[in-house]
């Protein structure tokens, strides 16, 4: 159980394009959930944290207009990046904190961006 | 100020061998920690969890233990195989708001 999916796994795009990324509680609900960065041999470092029915809250120092963040279910975020620029490339993670149970979280499998 | 210290950063051991990883908190008020195995490239995966009144926790080949009153906890991995090359990831959280704390991880190499 507790499985998170994202989707889609890696991406390519040019740079000025919007790049959409779910993340999916797979069979469990998740009223937050957690969307991070990563850059390589980096720890993870948390961008937003997404509240179902509600607006995210962003991490001091990310972008709200350009990173996108809509929660519309108790199982779906979705994360764009918006007018992508190379800088943003990056791999992504997810996590969803389950309802009640213990408080932990279970991550996604990410999604690396590569923006060209 | 609510942290998590790991150490070594990283670490190099031969296959078949045993290592313990360390990880220090001083975060408060205290739920649970957790101890996860990143692969290159792929999602953190959940080793171990473990709440305040547990001493230590068996998964496999992987044993955490936690001294809550140290604020201490330790992962140690038994016979090591090529496979345990990822890095590892300690993970605090606290009771309030949902807070987690991460480390910055043990890169470990086991080599043949």
């Amino acid at each position: 159980g507790a499985v998170v999916s994202q989707h889609p796994s890696w991406v390519i795009c040019k740079s000025g394009t919007s790049v959409k990324i779910e993340c999916r509680s797979l069979d469990f609900q998740a009223t937050t959930m957690f969307w991070y960065r990563q850059f390589p041999k980096q720890s993870l470092m948390l961008m937003a944290t997404s509240n179902e029915g509600s607006k995210a809250t962003y991490e001091q120092g990310v972008e709200k207009d350009k990173f996108l963040i809509n929660h519309a279910s108790l199982t779906l975020s979705t994360l764009t990046v918006t007018s992508a620029h190379p800088e943003d490339s990056s791999f992504y993670i997810c996590s969803a904190l389950p309802l009640g149970g213990k408080i932990t979280q279970y991550f996604g499998p990410g999604t690396r961006l590569l923006v060209l | 100020k609510n942290q998590v210290e790991q150490s070594p950063q990283s670490l190099i051991i031969l296959e078949g061998k045993n290592c313990t990883l360390q990880c220090n908190y001083t975060v408060s008020p205290f739920s649970n920690l957790r101890w996860y195995k990143q692969d290159t490239g792929r999602g953190p995966v959940s080793l171990t969890i473990m709440t305040f009144s547990e001493n230590t926790k068996s998964n496999g080949r992987y044993t955490a233990t936690l001294d809550a009153d140290t604020k201490q906890s330790s992962l140690h991995i038994t016979a090591s195989q090529l496979s345990d090359s990822a890095s590892y990831i300690c993970v605090v959280s606290a009771f309030t708001g949902n807070q987690f704390y991460f480390g910055t991880g043990t890169s470990l190499t086991v080599i043949p």
